[in-house]
């Protein structure tokens, strides 16, 4: 069964730090893009990060650039999203999310989130 | 970055009704878009990558059409598991992915 599991959340302060990770299984990890999604209370969705196969290429949404670093480890079928300096407004569910992609007759790939986790949540708070 | 607007923001319905969301791009983003459904307490799941393409195991009552800057996902007769949170989603751009701020689907 295809399945990714998050872990590592909880409840920080701001200024602090925060390591999640997500564990892949069910299909082969080193093949695909991931990405990390988040969704801060009764808001929508907000992608955060995402990085390629090899780790080569590692993108972010401007509000976390500096403070966050996505990482995998291929050997560990994981995913894991250093969180630096966070705040308040950091607060949310984190989900990880396997990037498919389709090929098209021309043009770039296709690519969308297949695979989510169920989550973890991280709360900043005093 | 491109920002996706979504309409309505939320919507009522009836079982059997059929049902359009609609998603417009603030630029051109061909057919790099992507729907989701989102339960309460639950991960968003894929309904439609590439605009219009049905992800495996979606039912075919759910629809994606459009190219360019507008979009629609269409439900051709809603069931009462349909009703939800719809995201749309552009990957045009995968250095800055962004989603629609969400139509809420409500039973009438």
């Amino acid at each position: 069964e295809v399945q990714l599991v998050e872990s590592g959340g909880g409840l920080v302060q701001p200024g602090g730090s925060l390591r999640l990770s997500c564990a892949a299984s069910g299909f082969t990890f080193s093949s695909y893009w991931m990405s990390w999604v988040r969704q801060a209370p009764g808001k929508g969705l907000e992608w955060v990060a995402n990085i390629k196969q090899d780790g080569s290429e590692k993108y972010y949404v401007d509000s976390v650039k500096g403070r966050f670093t996505i990482s995998r480890d291929n050997a560990k079928n994981s995913l894991y999203l250093q969180m630096n300096s966070l705040r308040a407004e950091d607060t949310a569910v984190y989900y990880c999310a396997r990037v498919g992609a389709a090929r098209p007759p021309e043009g770039y790939y296709y690519y969308y989130m297949d695979v989510w986790g169920k989550g973890t949540t991280v709360t900043v708070s005093s | 970055d491109i920002q996706m607007t979504q309409s309505p923001s939320s919507l009522s319905a009836s079982v059997g009704d059929r049902v359009t969301i609609t998603c417009r791009a603030s630029q051109s983003i061909s057919s790099y878009l992507n729907w989701y459904q989102q339960k309460p307490g639950k991960a968003p799941k894929l309904l439609i990558y590439a605009a219009s393409s049905l992800q495996s195991g979606v039912p075919s009552r759910f629809s994606g059409s459009g190219s360019g800057t507008d979009f629609t996902l269409t439900i051709s007769s809603l069931q009462p598991e349909d009703f939800a949170t719809y995201y749309c989603q552009q990957s045009y751009s995968t250095l800055s992915i962004t989603f629609g701020q969400g139509t809420r689907l409500e039973i009438k």
